[in-house]
């Protein structure tokens, strides 16, 4: 069973910043938080992860609470093209991690 | 650029008739994984090869077989296809331990149809 509990959809307004939370109450301390994003039809795409720190790159930036049992992915300025399904994980890291993937937020992104 | 490719994207084949699904990588990665991903849900691991050790999934059906000749190939063999099994086939692959991540990379995908 997927670790991660996500809302099943949001909505944004293009341009302005999207905010996905994610709760992982059960993490433990050696797995990281990891997004990913499912585009319509394509390969799911990874985005960003954390273990403890707040995390920035030019896609996203993460904000993992101080007790890592949630975390928000910030897409700063959406875009159309940010129209996808949103996915959190949690995984152990250095290992042949095995990717549970849980039902996902789908983001729609409205003109 | 590297990347991971599958051929075809898109396979028809007949109720029972095996099919064979490719995947390879210029990435060089030592981690191979397949996922089956039925419409509207999320992705679901079916096995990985790690370098020639292969892992399967506890609820993988028998129906469900790979190779993997090479670090750049990876094959998905489907010995009796049913109609349940109609889906997009992904592939991906990692690199454990580099100094970047344990991120997996993942391939368009082949969409399989079952007549």
């Amino acid at each position: 069973d997927a670790k991660t509990t996500q809302p099943p959809s949001m909505d944004c307004a293009e341009g302005r910043a999207a905010n996905l939370p994610c709760n992982h109450s059960t993490i433990s301390g050696n797995e990281y938080v990891y997004w990913y994003r499912q585009i319509h039809s394509q390969g799911p795409q990874y985005i960003i992860h954390g273990l403890k720190n707040n995390e920035t790159n030019e896609m996203a930036s993460l904000i993992i609470t101080e007790d890592r049992k949630s975390s928000t992915l910030i897409l700063p300025h959406a875009t159309l093209r940010d129209t996808a399904v949103y996915y959190c994980i949690v995984s152990p890291y250095s290992s042949a991690s095995k990717i549970i993937f849980g039902s996902g937020t789908r983001l729609s992104i409205r003109p | 650029d590297a990347m991971v490719i599958q051929n075809p994207r898109y396979q028809v084949t007949q109720f029972g008739k095996p099919v064979t699904l490719s995947c390879s990588q210029t990435l060089n990665h030592n981690v191979m994984y397949w996922y089956q991903q039925k419409s509207s849900q999320a992705p679901k691991l079916l096995f990985h090869y790690y370098d020639k050790d292969f892992n399967n999934e506890a609820d993988t059906p028998d129906n469900f077989q790979s190779r993997r000749p090479n670090t750049s190939f990876c094959f998905l063999d489907i010995r009796s296809p049913g109609l349940g099994d109609a889906a997009m086939y992904l592939c991906a692959t990692s690199r454990p331990g580099s100094s970047s991540t344990d991120t997996q990379y993942f391939g368009p995908g082949t969409r399989l149809t079952v007549l």
